[in-house]
């Protein structure tokens, strides 16, 4: 099993409240990353970073941002939640290769 | 052009049928694929890695073909805990931070006794 925590799993909160989504991970990896998926549809990358105080935004234009103070932890932080925010975040991490990535049980967001 | 594009589903295959999905990506350049597993309201996992040579894993199979930009998974002897969404991966170009994994949209899988 991988070691990506997220929390909290599910929030349900009203619109122009600022959120933050927690991600960790034990496994040393230096690579870590934030996806969006809307049910029934594809997982879009919006943030990513590489190690501590490297970040970059990923193809899907987002209004959240993310921080990278220490390795093993990745927020992600909206300023004032909207209804077009609800989703499922998905937070993961790789080591070197990239390609195996380890995904957290994700953050299901509803915006009211 | 969506840069990886699967076939739509769902696929509904009784116990013990062999199932095969396919998926095309549009960028020549990719270097790297896989087809990671996602079961209903969870995080995908790790499927198998494709390799140029093709790959076998117990009932698994993936393939590549270059050439035709194209990847398929074969699934042999199917079981109902094969049911789930299969997502086509492809590693897009490396950027100068690093690697980004491009999800396809999924194939969804529901095996029946």
């Amino acid at each position: 099993e991988a070691d990506i925590y997220q929390t909290p799993r599910y929030l349900v909160i009203g619109t122009g409240k600022k959120i933050t989504l927690e991600c960790s991970q034990t496994m040393g990896h230096d690579k870590m990353y934030w996806y969006q998926q809307d049910p029934g549809m594809e997982l879009h990358l919006i943030h990513y970073s590489y190690g501590v105080n490297s970040t970059e935004k990923g193809d899907l234009s987002s209004e959240s941002t993310v921080s990278r103070i220490r390795t093993e932890h990745f927020p992600l932080t909206l300023e004032s939640a909207r209804p077009s925010h609800t989703s499922q975040y998905l937070c993961a991490s790789s080591g070197l290769g990239g390609g195996t990535q380890y995904f957290g049980p994700g953050t299901r967001l509803l915006v009211l | 052009r969506k840069e990886v594009e699967q076939d739509p589903g769902p696929f509904n295959v009784p116990e013990g049928a062999t199932v095969a999905f396919n998926c095309t990506y549009s960028n020549s350049a990719s270097q790297s694929f896989f087809w990671y597993r996602q079961d209903c309201r969870k995080e995908p996992k790790l499927l198998m890695s494709v390799y140029s040579s093709g790959n076998e894993d117990g009932r698994f199979t993936a393939q590549l073909n270059r050439a035709s930009q194209y990847i398929s998974l074969l699934i042999r002897d199917s079981k109902l805990s094969d049911s789930a969404t299969y997502l086509c991966v492809v590693i897009g170009s490396y950027n100068q931070a690093g690697t980004a994994l491009i999800f396809g949209k999924g194939t969804t899988l529901s095996v029946s006794s």
